[in-house]
């Protein structure tokens, strides 16, 4: 059974940053391209990051762009976000998500339960 | 602003069809990237509901079918039912900005 536990989130003050992490259980981790994707309070579904198998591709929405950055470490089956220079924006319930092949151009075909950063003074 | 639209709202009573709709563009759906449909219950996770334009993982109902033409692509539920009020996401891959990219989703009502 595949399982995306993500954990890190938390209130934390514009301009700080927030590392989230994924454990991954279940499937070949070193497959599959991994994502993060997020959901503001009462919105919708926003892709932040993606990472494909060897690290060796990574894209990122435009509005994380140079703030965050996605990482993976194969060994441990754990995907991460780090997360600088906060904004209220970002305030949101940040979704690990399994990619559905290789690349990051394929679906998203399971998902963690997510964890919600709150940026705030 | 979504990059793919989507109809904020769609509602049927019990046993009907109802479709949702997802119109894109020549940088996305147009230029032949997949589209894939996802199920979010009020509460949980978003769960992948079709994938590839009209292909059903596992466990998925065959009340729940995609289409994709041009730049545009459909959900159609057919023989709804209560247990699938729920918010529909439309998504697919934009070469323009190098990533994937999602609906403004569409919440079904089951009256």
């Amino acid at each position: 059974e595949v399982q995306l536990v993500e954990s890190g989130g938390g209130l934390v003050q514009p301009g700080r940053s927030l590392r989230l992490s994924c454990a991954a259980s279940g499937f070949t981790f070193d497959d599959y391209a991994m994502h993060w994707v997020r959901q503001a309070p009462g919105k919708g579904l926003e892709w932040v990051s993606g990472i494909i198998w060897n690290s060796g591709r990574i894209g990122y929405a435009d509005s994380v762009k140079g703030r965050f950055t996605i990482s993976r470490d194969n060994a441990k089956n754990s995907l991460y976000l780090q997360m600088n220079s906060l904004r209220a924006e970002d305030t949101a319930l940040y979704y690990c998500a399994k990619g559905g092949g290789y690349s990051i151009r394929e679906n998203f075909d399971y998902w963690g339960q997510g964890t919600l950063v709150s940026v705030s003074s | 602003q979504s990059v793919l639209t989507q109809p904020p709202s769609v509602s049927g009573a019990p046993g009907q069809r109802v479709t949702i709709s997802c119109t894109g563009s020549s940088s996305n759906i147009g230029a032949g990237y997949d589209v894939h449909w996802y199920q979010q219950l009020p509460g949980t996770a978003p769960k992948l509901l079709i994938y590839g334009n009209s292909s059903r993982p596992s466990g998925v109902p065959d009340r729940f079918s995609g289409s994709k033409s041009g730049t545009s692509a459909s959900l159609a539920i057919t023989g709804l039912q209560a247990e699938d009020e729920a918010d529909y996401y439309c998504q697919s891959y934009d070469s323009s900005l190098s990533g994937p990219v999602f609906g403004g989703g569409t919440k079904l009502t089951v009256l």
